[in-house]
């Protein structure tokens, strides 16, 4: 059965710094990989996914994420975060593609001036 | 805006109650995942439908149901409600077996007295 960890509950960041959300995966296929935001009473926003090809991939807002197979992680990188990036951030294997996604416990992102 | 959208926002029942939370999928989509996110935890995989037959399951007991309709809107039902199934309840669609984005909607939070 796959599962993730993601080992930070909580990070804090001053707006402008730059950001990396840990995610570690345990699948025994190959892996297909996401990154999810949720704000306070929101639902889930796909942030990238990985698939297949690049290890380097691009997202929205200005995130991206590397997939390392030799590390089994996915982390979550942006140069420079804006306060509007605080939220929660889930880090989630797919079996099949897009389906029945297994999520990690999330990571609670604040961002201070 | 993704297209999901889930009924009702909030509901509040009482323990033994039997509830049913409502979903309609994006334009296109042929399958629909529910998953349970319990306050402070990543969302659990409840199960899937595709062509109104379900489709995968995870750890959940058969007071857990759902149908999907020929219109591919979704209902979720939970029998013989306990406390621990307060919760924020989201629905996802997408095509399966497509590389396709799975979207999620605004969930429903039940709370369980």
């Amino acid at each position: 059965a796959q599962s993730v960890t993601q080992p930070d509950i909580h990070i804090t960041v001053s707006e402008g710094a730059s950001l990396e959300l840990r995610c570690n995966y345990s699948y025994g296929a190959t892996p297909y990989l996401f990154w999810y935001v949720q704000s306070p009473g929101q639902g889930l926003q796909l942030l990238l996914k990985y698939f297949s090809g690049d290890t380097l991939v691009q997202g929205i807002k200005g995130f991206e994420a590397e997939f390392k197979r030799s590390q089994s992680s996915f982390n979550l990188r942006k140069p420079s975060v804006h306060w509007s990036d605080a939220a929660e951030y889930f880090c989630a294997v797919g079996v099949r593609g897009n389906e029945k996604l297994t999520f990690g416990t999330g990571t609670r992102l604040t961002i201070i001036p | 805006e993704t297209g999901v959208t889930q009924s009702p926002t909030h509901l509040i029942k009482t323990r033994g109650q039997q509830v049913t939370l409502r979903c309609s999928s994006q334009s296109g989509h042929n399958t629909v995942s529910w998953y349970q996110q319990a306050l402070g935890q990543g969302p659990q995989f409840i199960f899937q439908y595709y062509r109104e037959e379900e489709n995968g399951r995870g750890n959940f007991p058969p007071r857990f149901s759902g149908l999907q309709f020929p219109n591919y809107s979704s209902e979720l039902n939970v029998n013989a409600l306990e406390l621990d199934d307060s919760a924020l309840y989201l629905c996802a669609s997408t095509r399966r077996d497509s590389t396709d984005t799975q979207y999620f909607g605004p969930g429903t939070r039940l709370t369980v007295l």
